[in-house]
């Protein structure tokens, strides 16, 4: 098993830009979610999936808007990409609603300059 | 909202022991995790604890929870230079699907 995917490593945006971030995982599970890590704050909540076909709002989901359309894959959009949008994005995955492990991706690092 | 608090950094010996530590302010957390992060990687679960639980132990690995004083502790015992990383404290939010994370301690062993 692969384990949970995110593409791309690095990227480096202007602001106004759109992208995806890409995440997968080959584990089966219902639970997907995305985080982001800013120095000093911890992981906050974006977005988060309960299984295909259902998402809904995190700590912090504004600029960004996610779909689950099958149970592999939770791509994040940044609509029109702002400096406070640069972080380091994690998406992790579980078969339990947070309530056992969650296993992360290694984590996209973006820049908006 | 629910709010985790933890010290930035920890500097140890190796081979001495190191105690990580958390508060926290909501009482109803079931859950409670520690996660560790090496420098460019994920986050990956250490242990977790139970809420009716006060100890638990895996390893080198021991968990303190002090549901009075709404503290949780990590105790690393013979750290070694591969402990090196930031370890999160977690809960999750007692009414909703949701992880709380703390800030991260930075943990750094040295000879």
């Amino acid at each position: 098993n692969a384990g949970v995917t995110q593409t791309p490593k690095f990227q480096v945006l202007k602001t106004g830009q759109s992208m995806t971030l890409q995440c997968a995982q080959d584990m089966n599970h219902e639970y997907m979610s995305w985080y982001r890590q800013d120095p000093g704050m911890g992981l906050r909540l974006i977005h988060y999936s309960v299984g295909a076909g259902i998402t809904d709002q995190g700590e912090v989901p504004n600029g960004y808007n996610v779909s689950r359309s099958t149970t592999e894959d939770f791509p994040l959009r940044l609509l029109s990409a702002a400096p406070s949008q640069t972080s380091v994005y994690f998406c992790a995955s579980s078969d339990h609603p947070f309530t056992y492990e969650q296993y992360f991706g290694p984590g996209t690092r973006l820049t908006v300059t | 909202g629910e709010d985790v608090e933890q010290s930035l950094f920890l500097s140890v010996r190796e081979g001495d022991s190191s105690v990580i530590n958390c508060t926290y302010t909501d009482s109803s957390s079931t859950y409670l995790y520690w996660y560790k992060q090496e420098p460019g990687a994920g986050l990956q679960l250490l242990t977790y604890i139970f809420s009716n639980m006060d100890m638990k132990q895996d390893q080198r690995l021991t968990v303190l929870l002090n549901k009075k004083d709404k503290h949780l502790s990590l105790r690393i015992a013979d750290t070694q230079t591969g402990d090196s990383a930031i370890y999160f404290c977690a809960l999750r939010d007692g009414g909703y699907n949701k992880l709380i994370f703390g800030a991260g301690t930075r943990l750094a062993v040295h000879p």
